[in-house]
């Protein structure tokens, strides 16, 4: 079965920290990207990556890590996690960027207190 | 800026009262225009891709159809397990995906 796959589910976690959230995809796909999502302020792009060894900034990047070393997996990596954090995270890929559509995890809910 | 705005904020239908999504966007170059389902506590799924103004297309009881400013999707009757969270988002000439804040849709019985 085609998908993306976030680890943990949830996770309650104390300031300073630091944290990983695992993504897998296994549908060979090229582009990969992470996703916060806030009441009131829809899904914004943190970081996202077109390939291996290639990641870039999205909109909201400050205090967020990523990595691409194989193609099927993207962690995000909190160093110091804040408050300010506490976020419904998605994982997501695509076949190619721009006009295909994508495939997203089931989501990390992550509480920093 | 590039930016997507999706209206209303919130709906509340009868089972088999139809009604529309909109969908308002402004983008530099438009590459695709996405609808998305997302049901509490999970990941959006996709829905639908319109690549240009006049395209429509169909899913059961949803139609989306795009102009050069604006998508709508139509639910026609809809029923109660069509309750969900729908979100619009448009890929730029860069290739990022920009998302609305999206419409809470909620079908009583």
């Amino acid at each position: 079965e085609a998908q993306v796959t976030q680890n943990p589910r949830y996770l309650i976690t104390v300031t300073g920290k630091k944290l990983t959230v695992t993504c897998s995809q296994n549908m060979n796909h090229e582009y990969m990207s992470w996703y916060r999502q806030d009441p009131g302020l829809g899904l914004r792009q943190i970081y996202y990556s077109m390939n291996v060894e290639a990641t870039d900034k999205g909109d909201v990047p400050e205090g967020y890590k990523v990595s691409r070393k194989e193609k099927r997996n993207f962690p995000l990596i909190l160093e110091s996690p804040s408050p300010n954090q506490t976020s419904l995270y998605f994982c997501a890929s695509s076949l190619g960027v721009g006009d295909t559509e994508a495939f997203f995890g089931q989501g990390t809910r992550l509480t920093v207190v | 800026e590039d930016q997507v705005t999706q209206s209303p904020e919130a709906l509340r239908l009868q089972e088999g009262e139809s009604s529309s999504l909109n969908c308002s966007y402004t983008v530099s170059g438009l590459r695709g225009l996405f609808w998305y389902r997302q049901d509490p506590g999970k990941g959006p799924e996709f829905l639908f891709t319109l690549y240009s103004a006049g395209e429509e297309k169909e899913k059961e009881r949803l139609k989306a159809t795009l102009t050069k400013k604006e998508s709508f999707l139509h639910i026609t009757a809809p029923k109660p397990e069509d309750s969900a969270t729908y979100l619009c988002a448009v890929n730029n000439q860069g290739g990022k995906l920009i998302f609305g804040q999206g419409t809470e849709l909620s079908v009583k019985p």
